[in-house]
């Protein structure tokens, strides 16, 4: 079954607006990794965050890995067209294999 | 350097037949993995290479799907007897740090 939770399924954004992502893991992960995947493209990994309590940011993205290493989010500021796509997490639970959550698709009204 | 590529691009096949999809992963890398999209879907994890170790099948849906890493580099996976339901994208990612690289995939039809 699957291992890493993604929460929204779906965000409906206005552009300019704020919005938040959310992944969730049942089991401690010695890293979280977030990919992009654009409409018909293949998934591009953005970044890792490794640390407990780790924040890292991309110009308007912000990824944080929590506390306890179970579970992360990724908080785009100012949303834009370009932001358009799906955002997958993927953990490594116990140092195995990565497993990908299901992703948030993304879409911006203008 | 060259990313991942994997070939052909699009494949399109009737049921019942055999295909093979081939990925060509990053020079160096020692991990391989096979996801495999449905539309407007999430990555399923087919199966994953990791070395000269035995690879871990837990992904693969029946015993139609099989797949194989020659020489710890170019890998094949094959889906015999295909099914409609089979049609998906099939995406490869070679990894060496942690982090994957995707090749653009094989999109898979199967009427």
């Amino acid at each position: 079954g699957q291992q890493v939770m993604q929460i929204p399924q779906y965000q409906h954004v206005q552009e300019g607006e704020d919005f938040t992502t959310y992944c969730n893991s049942s089991t401690t992960l010695s890293n979280i990794q977030w990919y992009k995947q654009r409409p018909g493209g293949h998934p591009v990994f953005l970044i890792q965050l490794v640390k407990s309590g780790e924040v890292k940011k991309q110009k308007r993205l912000t990824f944080q890995f929590g506390e306890a290493k179970k579970n992360s989010s990724l908080h785009i500021t100012a949303t834009q067209t370009t932001d358009v796509g799906t955002y997958f997490c993927a953990g490594r639970p116990n140092d195995y294999k990565l497993s990908f959550g299901a992703g948030t698709t993304v879409t911006v009204r203008a | 350097g060259a990313g991942v590529s994997q070939s052909p691009s699009n494949k399109v096949t009737e049921k019942g037949k055999d295909v093979e999809l081939r990925c060509d992963p990053i020079s160096g890398h020692t991990a391989l993995y096979w996801y495999r999209q449905s539309l407007g879907q999430g990555l399923e994890f087919l199966i994953y290479f990791q070395g000269n170790s035995a690879p871990d099948k837990s992904g693969l849906p029946s015993d139609r799907f099989s797949a194989e890493r020659t020489g710890g580099s170019v890998s094949t996976l094959t889906i015999q007897r295909t099914q409609q339901e089979d049609s998906a994208v099939y995406l490869c990612a070679s990894s060496a740090m942690g982090s994957q690289y995707f090749g653009p995939g094989t999109r898979l039809t199967v009427l």
